[in-house]
């Protein structure tokens, strides 16, 4: 059973560098989600994708944050202009296919996070 | 907007002892409900969910959790702690068809020999 995978799993850069992660969700799952996670706190939404569309995105993701799903497969997280302040954990997560019938649509699995230190 | 509080930060248990983390939610209607672990340097690992009915649900390593919707709770239980649930947990809430989640700050769980 593959989970969800992320690519790096450790960042470290330098401010004013541009950075991109990648996420591979669970296979059949069409749903895909980021979060971010600071030291101490838990994690919060960034923004998620159907398929290829990205439905939804936080007022944390600022113009520097762009999130693509080409194809409804993998998924890419580009900050540019990396400042200190980006410095976290980015978690990636998947959901099975949404409808009333299928519970576990509401079930997020978390890949292993891909941690980004800005110097 | 909803919102999670987890009003303990950090607990300390003795191994085999039992253990109760605490979780408040805040959301209009009906929420689903999530219990998280996270290990140091990992992702999040679900330990158990609440859709709908019975209010007492099971999860994994002998984890249940208890939806109370008088008082808007949801604490996780373990009736007796093993030296490998050392961790930090969290809870967090979901609205709507399979959207995001909100998550609690988190409470650590460190288990003393």
């Amino acid at each position: 059973d593959t989970g969800v995978s992320q690519d790096p799993r450790h960042k470290i850069t330098k401010r004013g560098q541009n950075v991109t992660f990648r996420c591979d969700p669970i296979s059949e799952h069409n749903r895909l989600y980021w979060y971010r996670q600071t030291l101490g706190q838990g994690p919060e939404f960034l923004t998620y994708f159907q398929n290829e569309a990205q439905l939804e995105k936080s007022r944390l993701l600022s113009d520097r944050f762009s999130a693509e799903r080409p194809k409804g497969s993998f998924s890419t997280l580009e900050i540019q202009r990396t400042e200190q302040g980006d410095s976290a954990m980015y978690l990636c997560a998947s959901s099975s296919p949404a409808n009333r019938q299928n519970i576990y649509s509401y079930e997020q699995y978390f890949g292993p996070g891909t941690r980004l230190t800005v110097t | 907007a909803q919102s999670v509080t987890q009003p303990d930060i950090h607990i300390t248990v003795s191994e085999g002892a039992s253990l109760e983390l605490r979780c408040n939610y805040s959301y209009g209607a009906t929420p689903y409900l999530f219990w998280y672990v996270q290990s140091p340097g990992q992702g999040l690992q679900l330990l158990l969910k609440y859709f709908s009915g019975d209010t007492l649900v099971q999860g994994i390593k002998g984890f249940e959790a208890e939806f109370k919707r008088s008082q808007s709770s949801f604490n996780l239980r373990k009736p007796s702690v093993h030296w490998s649930d050392a961790a930090e947990y969290f809870c967090a809430v979901g609205t709507g068809t399979a959207s995001k989640l909100t998550f609690g700050t988190g409470t650590r769980l460190q288990v003393t020999l």
